[in-house]
């Protein structure tokens, strides 16, 4: 699976949005761009995932450029309980797909 | 989302003693599951994959004989750590995979502390 580069932490001011960035210049064009977040002391939760076009759902928006080797999650009003550390992850979707790799990730500080 | 259980949330044990570890996907049919370990303040690492039916497949450097996993049904994984020291006191947290579409739901995790 392709590695990706996220900046160790972020802060975000409450209700604004919160824009987190990924690199995956080598992504291949079978590999699917995953977004999960652990919350401390939790198990992680899936946010949101895409192959080439923009993604929205009730969490977040996943914005992917056009070359695919980079892309933006964006939180568009940040809660204090979105405070968190966020993962990209990059990997082969659909059977031939398994295990998630975990990188650093970047830890989301929301402040009031 | 799709919900992954986790039983128990946290145990305390002797040095030597084994410990089972339970996961549940509760509202879908996991033939794939994934056991991960989290040290703190470090990333998820996985341990093995488990399939359903089958034998696991264990990452490098994890001992398949103190790890040992089992997956008998399509919504149950047990890990259980034998004879537990306290440099396998950790994060344990599994995943459940749900094929269409296909995406991980991860559990709570288990905290374990071997005393």
């Amino acid at each position: 699976d392709a590695k990706t580069t996220q900046p160790p932490s972020m802060d975000c001011a409450e209700g604004r949005a919160a824009n987190l960035p990924c690199n995956h210049s080598t992504i291949s064009g079978n590999e699917y761009v995953y977004w999960y977040r652990q919350i401390h002391s939790q198990g992680p939760q899936y946010i949101i995932h895409g192959l080439k076009n923009n993604e929205t759902n009730e969490m977040a928006s996943l914005i992917i450029t056009e070359d695919r080797k980079s892309s933006t999650l964006i939180l568009p009003h940040a809660t204090l309980r979105d405070t968190a550390v966020y993962y990209c992850i990059v990997r082969v979707g659909g059977s031939a797909g398994n295990m998630l790799t975990f990188g650093g990730g970047t830890r989301l500080m929301v402040k009031p | 989302g799709a919900v992954v259980s986790q039983h128990p949330s946290w145990v305390i044990c002797k040095s030597g003693t084994s410990v089972k570890i339970e996961c549940r996907s509760l509202d879908f049919q996991a033939t794939t599951m994934f056991w991960y370990r989290q040290f703190p303040k470090q990333s998820l690492m996985l341990m093995a994959t488990s399939n359903e039916g089958s034998k696991a497949t264990y990452e490098q450097g994890v001992e398949k004989d103190k790890f040992l996993i089992n997956h008998a049904s399509l919504t149950l994984s047990t890990l259980t750590v034998t004879s537990a020291h306290p440099e396998d006191s950790s994060f344990y947290i599994c995943s459940a995979r749900e094929d269409r579409p296909e995406t991980q739901y991860f559990g709570p995790g288990t905290r374990l502390l071997v005393l």
